[in-house]
């Protein structure tokens, strides 16, 4: 059984068209993180949120914001979207911290037209 | 800074080679944990193995093992008699003590497994 669900599994929007990705996982998991991964690239980290302490990586643009309501959902949003953004936007948890064991969901390929 | 190298982008064998996948890794931290992972098509990365800093014993299991040699800050990983089900991209990523959120990836070397 899936324990981190990402939804939708492919996601097409327009330039500049708001679009919101979602993250649910069933671990119970402190810490949910947000991916960012380009064909052929490494997965890059955008931001984590440990608990509901936000922490932002210094390079991630404006553009992609992210909420936690609850512990087991995380969002992330992206206000205008450009074509550069397209790619596979990753979720994951870990218990407490990155040197555990991460669990991934199966992502959300955005494309932007 | 942190950095981790995976030097081979693409390996192509034939059902029950063996392979080795090459991770070189940078830290000026003495309190490290290196980990595996592995992408398939599907795209979930699914982890493999985690390793710190102060323990080199290599580890196998079944068909995988991890050779971790702090002289050479490397931590390869050889899967021996490979299979088609083996074909994936597998990710070599790092985490120091300091910074404990975050895991830095290399670039991932894809291996196809031909029958």
């Amino acid at each position: 059984d899936a324990m981190v669900i990402q939804n939708p599994r492919y996601q097409v929007t327009q330039f500049g068209k708001p679009v919101t990705l979602s993250c649910s996982q069933t671990l119970n998991h402190n810490v949910m993180y947000w991916y960012q991964q380009k064909s052929s690239q490494a997965p890059k980290l955008l931001f984590h949120y440990y608990d509901k302490d936000f922490n932002n990586e210094a390079d991630t643009p404006d553009n992609f914001q992210s909420r936690r309501p609850n512990t087991s959902f995380c969002f992330l949003d992206i206000r205008s979207p450009g074509l550069g953004d397209a790619a596979m936007y990753l979720c994951a948890t870990s218990r407490d911290r990155a040197i555990e064991k991460l669990f991934f969901g199966s992502g959300t390929q955005l494309s932007v037209l | 800074a942190q950095k981790v190298t995976q030097a081979q982008t693409e390996i192509s064998v034939v059902e029950k080679e063996d392979v080795t996948l090459d991770c070189v890794y940078e830290t000026r931290d003495t309190t490290y944990y290196l980990f595996w992972y592995k992408q398939p098509p599907s795209g979930e990365l699914v982890f493999l193995i985690r390793r710190n800093s102060f323990d080199e014993q290599n580890e196998i299991s079944g068909r995988y093992s991890w050779n971790f040699q702090k002289s050479t800050s490397s931590f390869n990983f050889t899967i021996t008699a490979s299979q088609v089900v083996d074909s994936a991209v597998y990710f070599c990523a790092l985490s120091v003590v300091y910074n404990t959120d975050k895991l830095i990836f290399g670039t991932g070397t894809r291996l196809q497994v031909f029958p």
